[in-house]
C-alpha cells in the first residue's frame, strides 16, 4: 500500500515546452487534489475532482488542465510551461467521509 | 476563496522553550485542519477541530478551536528539534480545503 505517489520528482522545462505530472493513488479515494506551493507561501489548489470523470477548477488553474478516466490516476498537464509555474507540486487524496486529507511526495519543477 | 490568515510568518525558539501558532478567520469556520510540513517533506495532517471550543491534545501538542469558531491555535509545550517545520492551518469546506501560509519553526539545540 503505497498511498500516494508522484512522478517524477524533480523537473526542469525549458519556457514553452509541455510535460505531464503523474498522480496515482491506491487508496480507493474518490477526492483528488493538485496543489502548488511557492516559497514562503502556503498551499493554493489548483485542480480537484470528486470522482473518476469529474473534475473541476481550483483557486489557480489558469495554465493547466487535468483528466480523471479511472480513480486511481489524476495526471495535471502543463501546456506551456511559463518560469511562473515554476514550484512545488502536490496531489493529495481526500479520505471517505472525512476531510482530511493526504499528500504525495511532491514534484519540484523549474521552468527556465 | 475565504482566506484564513496565520501568525507568526517565522518562530525561532531554544529547545525546551513554548511554541503557539495562530489561525483567523473572517468568517464563521465549518472546521479547521493542522498540518506539518517538514523540509523538503509534504504536509502531514495532524488533527481537525469541529466544536465550538474544542480543545485537543496530541503529546505535547494542544490544539484549539474559539468560541465563536473563527479562530485557532496549536501550542507546542517544550519544544524538541523533531518539532522542527512548518505549520499549516486549513479551512475546510466541501471537502476542499484553503490553505494559511504556515508558520516555520526552527529549534535551536
Amino acid at each position: 500500500n503505497a498511498g500516494v505517489t508522484q512522478t517524477p520528482k524533480f523537473r526542469i522545462l525549458k519556457i514553452g515546452q509541455s510535460m505531464t505530472l503523474q498522480c496515482a493513488q491506491d487508496m480507493n479515494h474518490n477526492y483528488m487534489y493538485w496543489y502548488r506551493q511557492d516559497p514562503g507561501m502556503g498551499l493554493k489548489l489548483i485542480y480537484y475532482s470528486v470522482g473518476a470523470g469529474i473534475t473541476d477548477k481550483g483557486e489557480v488553474p489558469n495554465g493547466y488542465n487535468v483528466s480523471r478516466s479511472t480513480t486511481e490516476d489524476f495526471p495535471l498537464r502543463l501546456e506551456l510551461a511559463a518560469p511562473s509555474q515554476t514550484s512545488v507540486y502536490f496531489c493529495a487524496i481526500g479520505g471517505q467521509g472525512a476531510n482530511e486529507q493526504f499528500f504525495g511526495p511532491g514534484t519540484r519543477l523549474t521552468v527556465l | 476563496g475565504q482566506q484564513v490568515m496565520q501568525i507568526p510568518q517565522y518562530q525561532h525558539v531554544q529547545e525546551g522553550e513554548d511554541f503557539t501558532t495562530y489561525c483567523n478567520s473572517s468568517t464563521t469556520l465549518s472546521n479547521i485542519q493542522w498540518y506539518k510540513q517538514r523540509p523538503g517533506g509534504h504536509p502531514v495532517f495532524l488533527i481537525q477541530l469541529v466544536k465550538s471550543g474544542e480543545v485537543k491534545k496530541q503529546k505535547r501538542l494542544t490544539f484549539q478551536f474559539g468560541e465563536a469558531k473563527k479562530n485557532s491555535s496549536l501550542h507546542i509545550t517544550a519544544t524538541q528539534t523533531t518539532d522542527v517545520g512548518t505549520y499549516f492551518c486549513a479551512r475546510g469546506s466541501n471537502y476542499k480545503l484553503t490553505f494559511g501560509k504556515g508558520t516555520l519553526l526552527t529549534v535551536n539545540p
